[in-house]
């Protein structure tokens, strides 16, 4: 079966330090992975994925992820903090299901970003 | 741009009433799915649809059923809406396969039983 962890439930970083948001994943196949972010009272927006191309993924925002098989990781990084990165990220896997791939997600990981 | 739209942002119901919550999308994609989110828990998903008029339970589907008569819209019913029902509604929808395109979702439904 599939699943993914999200090992953080809360991080709190000051404005221009790095971020690391981390993720481990079960799959027993190849699994395609994502981020997804969302801010106070809105819907989940896609910040980047992984579909078994390159290992080192870059999406919106500056945001970026590093699929590492031996570690089952998908660990999400920005170089630099913004304030407007504040939001709660969820890391998924896929799922082979019936007649196709379902995704499920991770419980969350809430950023703060201090002043 | 793409959209899932989701009829109201905010609603408060009466325990028992029974309760449509609506979404709407433009892409014509073929899959939808409903899911509620609730602190510390996630994303929960209740019932998804792969067609017109084909639907499947997801991993919560107690206390609710869903509707799909045409490919753009997909309806969550609470056939009589109880207090631990209150949550975050979440529609999203996708082509297949989800493993490559993912989901879009709308902005969510804040429902209240009282």
């Amino acid at each position: 079966a599939q699943s993914v962890t999200q090992l953080d439930s809360h991080v709190s970083v000051s404005e221009g330090t790095p971020v690391l948001l981390r993720c481990n994943y079960s799959s027993s196949y190849s699994p395609s992975l994502f981020w997804y972010v969302q801010h106070p009272n809105k819907g989940l927006q896609l910040l980047l994925k992984y579909t078994s191309a390159a290992t080192l993924v870059k999406g919106i925002n500056g945001f970026e992820a590093e699929f590492k098989k031996s570690e089952t990781s998908f660990h999400l990084t920005k170089p630099s903090a913004h304030m407007s990165d504040a939001a709660e990220y969820f890391c998924v896997v896929s799922r082979i299901y019936n007649q196709g791939g379902k995704l499920i997600f991770g419980q969350g990981t809430e950023l703060s970003v201090k002043p | 741009d793409v959209k899932v739209t989701q009829s109201s942002r905010y609603l408060v119901k009466r325990t028992g009433e029974k309760v449509f919550l609506e979404c709407v999308q433009d892409m014509d994609h073929e899959n939808m799915f409903w899911y509620r989110q609730d602190p510390g828990l996630g994303l929960r998903l209740i019932y998804f649809s792969y067609d017109v008029k084909m639907k499947e339970k997801g991993d919560i589907p107690e206390g609710y059923s869903v509707s799909r008569e045409k490919k753009e819209r997909f309806s969550l019913i609470l056939e009589s809406a109880s207090t631990n029902q209150t949550s975050m509604y979440l529609c999203a929808s996708s082509l297949p396969p989800y493993r490559e395109w993912g989901y879009t979702f709308g902005s969510g439904t804040r429902l209240t039983v009282v």
